[in-house]
């Protein structure tokens, strides 16, 4: 079965400055799809960004951007110019024929 | 367009005592997903619709969870008798098909057994 681990339960960044969010998984598999989710505090769950395991070239969507290492299997965050909105639980999932399986979480602050 | 409307929000109960919670997907959705989330961790499935069919139910205690998507839109959720264990967020999720379609979730409904 598909694991995902988020080795960093909290964490903290200034506002603007950036901050990146580990994640790492285990699969057998060789097609899948890789997801970050936010978690704010009203409990919605909102796609952050998405990645195909088949592609290369790393996702970006604005001041979001990962890293990943598919050999590694790792599917790293990186937050730019952090804002105090993106103060929340961040989620990564591991899916796999729409079986999707989640970390426990990053809590991550943003300060002033 | 509306999102994944779920209701109620909030739901305090007795233990014993039955509960049901109701979602609604996005409209054109077909797949349609159930998830329990406890307290400091991540979602986890309970069951998966692709239209009105169950086809991913393995971690629905059937005891006292049961579920259904009678005509492939909203589905409700029930738990009957609730137990202290159940106190959680349950979420819904929608998305558009049975393939690696991205999900999106509604807001949720955090439950607690007293």
């Amino acid at each position: 079965a598909q694991t995902v681990t988020q080795s960093q339960p909290e964490m903290s960044v200034q506002e603007a400055e950036t901050v990146t969010l580990s994640c790492t998984y285990d699969t057998s598999e060789n097609n899948y799809y890789l997801f970050w989710y936010k978690q704010p505090p009203s409990r919605q769950m909102i796609l952050v960004i998405r990645q195909e395991a088949y592609k290369q070239q790393n996702a970006t969507e604005n001041r979001f951007s990962v890293n990943f290492q598919k050999a590694a299997k790792s599917f790293s965050l990186k937050i730019s110019d952090s804002q105090l909105g993106d103060t929340a639980m961040y989620f990564c999932a591991f899916m796999k024929n729409n079986d999707m399986r989640f970390g426990a979480g990053t809590r991550l602050t943003v300060k002033p | 367009e509306a999102g994944v409307v779920q209701s109620p929000r909030y739901k305090i109960i007795e233990k014993k005592q039955p509960v049901a919670f109701w979602c609604n997907p996005i409209s054109g959705h077909n797949t349609l997903y159930w998830y329990r989330q406890n307290l400091g961790q991540g979602p986890e499935l309970l069951i998966r619709y692709e239209n009105e069919e169950a086809v991913d139910d393995s971690q629905l205690p059937k005891d006292r969870f049961s579920a259904e998507r009678l005509k492939g839109v909203d589905s409700t959720l029930k738990i009957q008798p609730a137990e202290l264990g159940d106190s959680a967020v349950y979420l819904c999720a929608s998305s558009l098909g049975a393939g690696p379609d991205t999900q999106y979730f509604g807001p949720g409904t955090r439950l607690t057994v007293l």
